[in-house]
């Protein structure tokens, strides 16, 4: 079956700091992974695509990484500021099923940042 | 606004009402979802249109009935709800079905059943 688990299920860290989310899938076949942020009242927004090929990306203060072997991806966020405050959901396509293709969610990560 | 536009931002509705929520986009994508969002639990797709035609419907009771009149609207008609059913409801909508195709979300509808 294809999952998706994220780690922590939630974080608190001071303005400032640096953290890491976790993403492990069992997706198979892989196609692509996202991260998406979404804030308090707001729908998802991408924050980066990794494919098998790719093992590290940037945007920004956000790098995610992948590592396709092991089936996990990372989200670093560095120096916080307090609009990281969100959800941050990972997505895993699968490569295979129908034309559409299948989405696999995890359950988030909500990242608190206090001043 | 990231382009799709839901409405209303929030419902409560009884058991026994019927009401429907509403997406809109402007982006001329070809596809249309509706996500079921619970707290603490990963987004449930419930339907995709492709071109006005449903092409999944993910095993939703039929109190949930969609309606895609066009490309750029899609409507998600609500009856006989159970208290289960509160959740935010987001759409969203994307070029296509290609791997690279990202997902444009609404803000959502906040559904509160009595």
């Amino acid at each position: 079956k294809n999952q998706v688990e994220q780690s922590p299920q939630s974080l608190i860290i001071l303005e400032g700091k640096n953290c890491t989310l976790q993403c492990n899938y069992t997706v198979s076949p892989f196609s692509n992974l996202r991260w998406y942020k979404q804030d308090t009242g707001r729908g998802p927004v991408s924050l980066t695509i990794m494919t098998f090929s790719e093992n590290t990306k940037s945007n920004g203060r956000y790098t995610a990484t992948l590592d396709a072997d092991t089936k996990q991806s990372s989200l670093h966020i560095t120096a916080s500021q307090l609009s990281d405050s969100a959800s941050y959901i990972c997505v895993v396509r699968n490569a295979g099923g129908t034309s559409y293709g299948k989405l696999t969610f995890g359950q988030g990560t909500i990242l608190t940042v206090h001043p | 606004e990231t382009g799709v536009t839901q409405t209303p931002r929030h419902l409560v509705m009884g058991m026994t009402n019927k009401k429907s929520l509403k997406c809109e986009q402007h982006l001329g994508h070809n596809a249309m979802y509706w996500y079921k969002q619970s707290a603490k639990k990963p987004l449930e797709l419930m339907f995709v249109y492709s071109l006005e035609e449903r092409v999944e419907n993910n095993s939703v009771p039929s109190r949930f009935s969609p309606e895609c009149p066009n490309s750029s609207h899609l409507f998600l008609h609500l009856h006989t709800l159970q208290p289960e059913d509160s959740a935010l409801y987001l759409c969203a909508s994307s070029p296509g079905f290609s791997g690279a195709n990202v997902l444009t979300f609404g803000a959502g509808s906040r559904l509160t059943v009595l």
